[in-house]
């Protein structure tokens, strides 16, 4: 099992450009989250989706839209990259109600 | 809503000093609790978790940390850290029970070991 896997690992934007970063699990897990990190701030959730056909907001979703593929697939856009978006973004799964969630290993994004 | 505040941004140990990191949560219903570490440049992973039972809980590496109900705490604990110890400690709670499984960090702790 590769457990979260995340592309692309590095990424650099101009502002204003968009992208999306891809999420895949293969642990068959309900709940998927994307987190960015930012120095002395620990992970805030920016979206997550409880379940297959529902997406919430987290607490920082402004400039973010997500997507619930399917079961497996959880993808994150930024529609106009601003620089306060430069962050590392990371994927989680879980199976609720357990809350320890299976992490992948990030997206650092530069946006200039 | 829950929160979570650990007590130190920085702590810097020598090796086989003892490590205690302080975790408290504020929230008015049953928790689980975890403690996430982070090696540069790697992706978090679990180092242990409490969801019912022996408030004394251990996990991998060494590490375990004591559920205080009473004080909404949850500290991390190792008797002798080591230079590999060096990493980012992250405290997490969620509600138990909770349908969405969301997943409360504090901010972290950066540990430093001098070797």
């Amino acid at each position: 099992n590769a457990g979260v896997t995340q592309t692309p690992k590095f990424q650099v934007l101009k502002t204003g450009q968009s992208m999306t970063l891809q999420c895949a699990q293969d642990m068959n897990h309900n709940s998927m989250y994307w987190y960015r990190q930012d120095p002395g701030m620990g992970l805030r959730l920016i979206y997550y989706s409880a379940s297959e056909g529902t997406t919430d907001k987290g607490e920082v979703p402004n400039g973010y839209n997500v997507s619930r593929l399917n079961k497996r697939e959880f993808s994150l856009r930024l529609e106009s990259a601003a620089p306060s978006q430069t962050s590392v973004y990371f994927c989680a799964s879980s199976e609720p109600p357990r809350g320890d969630k299976f992490f992948g290993p990030g997206t650092r994004l530069t946006v200039l | 809503a829950q929160s979570v505040s650990q007590h130190n941004h920085h702590v810097i140990l020598s090796e086989a000093a003892s490590l205690e990191l302080g975790c408290n949560y504020s929230y008015g219903g049953t928790v689980n609790l975890f403690w996430y570490v982070q090696y540069p440049g790697q992706h978090l992973q679990l180092l242990l978790k409490y969801f019912s039972g022996d408030p004394l809980v251990k996990g991998i590496k060494g590490f375990e940390a004591e559920f205080i109900k009473s004080k909404f705490s949850f500290n991390l604990r190792k008797p002798s850290v080591q230079w590999s110890d060096t990493a980012e400690y992250f405290c997490a709670v969620n509600a138990r029970g909770s349908t969405l499984g969301r997943l409360y960090f504090g901010r972290g702790t950066q540990l430093t070991v001098w070797p």
